[in-house]
């Protein structure tokens, strides 16, 4: 069954470093999301991708966020400068469509800013 | 404000129980709601979405439903079994792609 892959389980970083966390998506699917957790916390939405281009964001995805599709299958997300408050777990999901569809979701990359 | 609410937020049954997981969200204009599973340190699991024109959802001996007009969703699990521990969370789609989350309720069933 296709799944959504995410690399590297666990990134450890100091703070004001920059971080890039991939995702394979599954492979027919148009639409692309970021989400994270903080520990003990909801999941929040960060921001969705589709043709190239953001869709939507939140207000947590500031200028120092951002995300690429460098290629047919990667899907990345780039903290520019981080902060110790951006250590959380980092889920990567894709769908098909937009507002009909499940979401499916990677394992997950945890982040840890020292 | 678009919120989801989930109680209890901890749940302990014994083994063979059947119960019930409780998610109440506030504006009821919802596109979907998708039910997941999390297991400790582990990725988000998706286990069933009710489109906002269904009534509800079955998987197995889950099975979810909606009831838009009072802002309400449950989820049914029969037979509850221990590999049934783990946090179940219910999110809630009302823009065109982002999802809202509730706190999840942890579940735990005992041999």
């Amino acid at each position: 069954e296709p799944e959504v892959t995410q690399t590297p389980s666990h990134q450890v970083t100091q703070m004001g470093q920059e971080v890039i966390l991939r995702c394979v998506p599954i492979s027919n699917h148009l639409y692309f999301y970021w989400y994270r957790q903080i520990l003990g916390q909801k999941v929040e939405f960060l921001v969705s991708f589709y043709n190239n281009e953001i869709s939507e964001k939140s207000e947590i995805f500031d200028d120092q966020f951002s995300v690429e599709r460098p290629d047919g299958s990667n899907f990345t997300l780039k903290i520019r400068s981080t902060k110790l408050e951006d250590s959380a777990m980092y889920f990567c999901a894709s769908s098909v469509s937009q507002s009909t569809d499940t979401q499916y979701f990677g394992p997950g990359t945890r982040l840890t800013v020292l | 404000k678009q919120e989801v609410t989930q109680i209890p937020a901890a749940l302990s049954v014994p083994e063979g129980e059947n119960l019930v997981l409780n998610c109440s969200f506030t504006d009821s204009a919802i596109y979907n709601l998708q039910w997941f599973r999390q297991d400790p340190g582990k990725g988000l699991t998706s286990l069933l979405l009710i489109q906002s024109s269904q009534r509800e959802q079955t998987s197995g001996r889950l099975n979810a439903s909606l009831d838009k007009s009072s802002g309400r969703s449950t989820l049914y699990i029969a037979a509850s079994q221990p590999g049934d521990s783990a946090t179940y969370l219910c999110a809630v789609r009302w823009s065109n792609y982002q999802l809202i989350w509730g706190a999840g309720t942890k579940l735990i069933i005992k041999p």
